[in-house]
Formats: C-alpha cells, sequence, structure tokens
C-alpha cells in the first residue's frame, strides 16, 4: 500500500526556515513524479514544487530562489526546504505522489507569524 | 504557468439533482486534466484523471469531459457524500489548480 507521512511543520517567523519532509512507503520516490502542494486555511490548492524521477526541479513562481525540493533515496523521502518565509507561506503542506495525484499524504500545517 | 479558472465557486443542489462544474484553461492542455473532491479536514481524492478516466473505487454517476481547453465535471444524481469540494488541476505545463467549487445543500 501506498503511503506518505509529512513531518517538519511548525510555527515559524517571517525570514525563518523549516525543512519538511515525506517518508514514503510502498513505492520508490526516486523512480515517481513528486510533488508538494499547500492549502492555506480556508483557501483553494496550490501547487508548489515537483521532482522528476530524473531529479530535475520546477518551483512555483510564489517560491522560487526561497523553496528547495529534494530527496533521498537511501531513505525513501521527499524534502522541502524553506527559507525567507512569509506570512503567505502559511498552509497545510501535501506531499502527493504522481502527476495527477491518487496519493496524498496527511499535509503537515506551516504557521509563519511572529 | 497556465491559470485556471473553475467557475461556478458555489453552487447549491438538492439531493438527486445533476451538477455541472466547467474548468477553462487559458491555453490548450490536451486531455491533461483532473478533478478532486475534498471534504472538510481530510486530503483531496482523485475522481477523474486524463480529462475523462473515471478512477477506481469512484462511482460511475461522477463523469468528465472535454479537451484542449475547456473541461466539466459532471455528476449525475447528487447524493449526500457529493456535498464538498471539487477542484481542477492542469497537468500539461507543470501543475496548476481551479479556484474550487462548493457544493452546498440548496
Amino acid at each position: 500500500d501506498v503511503q506518505l507521512v509529512e513531518s517538519g511543520g511548525g510555527l515559524v517567523q517571517p525570514g525563518g526556515s523549516l525543512r519538511l519532509s515525506c517518508a514514503a512507503s510502498g513505492f520508490s520516490v526516486s523512480s515517481n513524479y513528486m510533488s508538494w502542494i499547500r492549502q492555506a486555511p480556508g483557501k483553494g490548492l496550490q501547487w508548489v514544487s515537483l521532482i522528476y524521477s530524473g531529479g530535475t526541479t520546477y518551483y512555483s513562481d510564489s517560491v522560487k530562489g526561497r523553496f528547495t525540493i529534494s530527496r533521498d533515496d537511501s531513505k525513501n523521502t521527499l524534502y522541502l526546504q524553506m527559507n525567507s518565509l512569509k506570512a503567505e507561506d502559511t498552509a497545510l503542506y501535501y506531499c502527493a505522489k504522481g502527476r495527477a495525484v491518487r496519493s496524498w499524504g496527511q499535509g503537515t500545517l506551516v504557521t509563519v507569524s511572529s | 504557468d497556465i491559470p485556471m479558472t473553475q467557475f461556478p465557486s458555489t453552487l447549491s443542489a438538492s439531493v438527486g439533482d445533476r451538477v455541472t462544474i466547467t474548468c477553462r484553461a487559458n491555453q490548450g492542455i490536451g486531455r491533461w486534466l483532473a478533478w478532486y473532491q475534498q471534504r472538510p479536514g481530510k486530503a483531496p481524492k482523485l475522481l477523474i484523471y486524463d480529462a475523462s478516466t473515471l478512477e477506481t473505487g469512484v462511482p460511475s454517476r461522477f463523469s468528465g469531459s472535454g479537451s484542449g481547453a475547456e473541461f466539466t465535471l459532471t455528476i449525475d444524481s447528487l447524493q449526500s457524500d457529493d456535498f464538498a469540494t471539487y477542484y481542477c488541476q492542469q497537468y500539461n505545463a507543470l501543475s496548476t489548480f481551479g479556484q474550487g467549487t462548493r457544493v452546498e445543500v440548496k
């Protein structure tokens, strides 16, 4: 069974950093298209970043230059390093497998506030 | 970035109604479009992918159509479980979601 478990969220001050993790089981992160998708409280879904199986990465304009997606194949884990955080980055962050996403994690909440 | 315009933003309906939600891309995306249902406090659930392919386990009252730049999600005979928020997503060029349609009780 495919399972995705996010962690690493929390309260951080504006300008701070966090690293989110997504531990995967039931499949290989390195062989799949993986992405991060976020949802601000009471708002819609927003695609954040993706990594192809070959390692190429892409970012939404709103996070480009501040966020970095990566993976550790030995740990079968996806990461999102978030720097220079802003209030508007406050959201529930989901890890997702595939282009049309069948498998979602439960999300990890990031709150950016002073 | 391919903006997706989804409408209506809210739809009031009754059990048994047929409802239609539309999603429009500002350029052609082929058939690279998915539809999701999200209930409060839950992760989204994939309903339809590749514009019209029903995900395994999803009831047949859900259907998708369209290609190019305009797409629709239709729910035939709305059930009480179907009151939720629905999103479209293009995955032709990176990914973008529509703004969502909340289906509420009339």
